[in-house]
């Protein structure tokens, strides 16, 4: 049964600073591990998109990265901003359902002025 | 380029009533997907529909749920007899292809039960 960690649950930084939250799954036959904001009373935002077969993707300052073989994923956000500030969550979508995210249970970000 | 829509967006049933939450995909998605979040808990899979078909159903409770996705109108989670445990937000996500499309989400239907 696939299951999906993320680290730290809560993190507070001063605006300007580069951080990384991390996320963690058990099994690593996945399609695709994606990486979600979601601001509070709000839906989710889709920020990236990691394929199985790819490494990384960049989307602005937002950079996520896929190990598979470890079951490791990291979004690293560059130059924070207090607009930065929400809930990240990661999810993957596991080989043989084709249809249902596990998602992590986040990390609770606020940038600080 | 309307996203995928919630409708309401809370909703307040008391003990024993239905709650009928509604969800219009995407244009151009036919693929429908239907996730809880119960209070400090991550989001869990419900249930995948196609139009007029349940394709995956693995994360529904056995009883009071149901979810339907008709070949016209949005589609339908449908809790009866609702008690405090279903106290949640239900949110929606609609994608073009199978699964492996990225999954778009709708701002979700809060549902309080008194």
């Amino acid at each position: 049964k696939q299951e999906v960690t993320q680290i730290p649950a809560a993190l507070s930084v001063p605006e300007g600073e580069n951080l990384v939250l991390n996320c963690s799954f058990t099994d690593s036959a996945i399609y695709n591990l994606q990486w979600f904001r979601q601001d509070p009373g709000k839906g989710l935002t889709s920020l990236l998109l990691i394929q199985s077969s790819q490494r990384e993707q960049t989307s602005g300052r937002l950079n996520a990265s896929l190990d598979k073989s470890s079951g490791r994923s990291t979004l690293y956000i560059a130059a924070s901003q207090p607009g930065d500030s929400a809930t990240y969550l990661c999810a993957v979508l596991a080989t043989g359902t084709a249809s249902k995210l596990t998602f992590g249970t986040g990390t609770r970000l606020q940038v600080t002025l | 380029n309307a996203g995928v829509m919630q409708n309401p967006r809370h909703l307040v049933r008391r003990r024993g009533q239905e709650a009928r939450l509604r969800c219009s995909p995407m244009k151009g998605h036919s693929h429908v997907y239907w996730y809880r979040q119960l209070p400090e808990e991550g989001l869990k899979f419900m249930v995948y529909l196609q139009k007029e078909n349940i394709i995956d159903e693995s994360g529904m409770p056995k009883e009071r749920f149901s979810a339907e996705f008709p070949k016209e109108g949005p589609s339908i989670l449908r809790i009866q007899q609702v008690v405090r445990g279903d106290s949640a937000a239900y949110f929606c996500a609609s994608s073009p292809g199978q699964g492996f499309s990225p999954q778009h989400f709708g701002d979700g239907t809060r549902l309080s039960i008194l």
